[in-house]
């Protein structure tokens, strides 16, 4: 069965710092991988997504997420974080042979501090 | 990319009654997605709404409970039925085709009474 694991419930960094924001997966497939962001009282907005190709994935707001097959992991990063980054950051997974559904982690709150 | 209009975005409902939720996508889009995110929790699956089928309903969730209707290509409800304070949440619905990145509309946050 299709898992996504965000362990950490929520990530501290201070304004200009790098950051991570961890995302393991479980599929029986070949994993579509997927990064989203929500904001308080806003739906879910995409940020990067890994379909095949280059693991280092580039995306919106300067993140971007390294797809790593060895340790089925999908972290998302960004090399100097802004206050206004601070929200709600889901990773999600679908998979080859069931492409259109996406199952979420339970989500990680990043909080940037000035 | 798709631009999902969902309404109402929120609303306070008297425990007994139901609530339909609205989505219309500014495209034709194959198949639509309703989920449900619980306070402080993350977002699960409960149905997948095809155009010209039945909705395909996740486990733990049943039509009787949350009818869906999908009458064309742009356009699908959710309806929420007899409601209990357990029911709130917000409903976010969206559409996807997989392997390209999925679009969602601004969510329902849905208090019952």
């Amino acid at each position: 069965a299709q898992s996504v694991a965000q362990p950490e419930d929520q990530v501290n960094v201070a304004e200009g710092n790098p950051l991570t924001v961890k995302c393991t997966y479980s599929v029986s497939g070949n994993p579509y991988l997927f990064w989203y962001v929500q904001y308080p009282n806003r739906g879910l907005q995409f940020l990067l997504k890994y379909i095949t190709g280059d693991n280092l994935v580039k995306g919106s707001y300067g993140f971007e997420a390294e797809f790593n097959k060895s340790q089925t992991s999908f972290h998302l990063k960004k090399p100097s974080a802004l206050v206004s980054d601070s929200a709600l950051y889901f990773c999600a997974v679908g998979t080859s042979y069931n492409t259109d559904k996406l199952i979420f982690g339970t989500g990680t709150r990043l909080q940037v501090f000035p | 990319s798709a631009v999902i209009s969902q309404k109402p975005s929120r609303d306070i409902c008297q425990r007994g009654t139901s609530l339909t939720i609205q989505c219309q996508v500014d495209s034709q889009v194959t198949m639509m997605f309703w989920y449900r995110q619980q306070p402080g929790q993350s977002l699960t699956l409960i149905a997948t709404a095809n155009q010209g089928s039945e909705a395909t309903y996740e486990s733990g969730f049943v039509i009787d409970k949350f009818p869906i209707s999908r009458p064309n290509l742009t356009f699908s409800t959710l309806t929420v039925s007899n409601m209990s304070p357990e029911d709130s949440s917000i409903y976010l619905c969206s559409e996807t085709t997989g392997r390209t990145e999925a679009f969602f509309g601004q969510g329902t946050r849905l208090t019952v009474v």
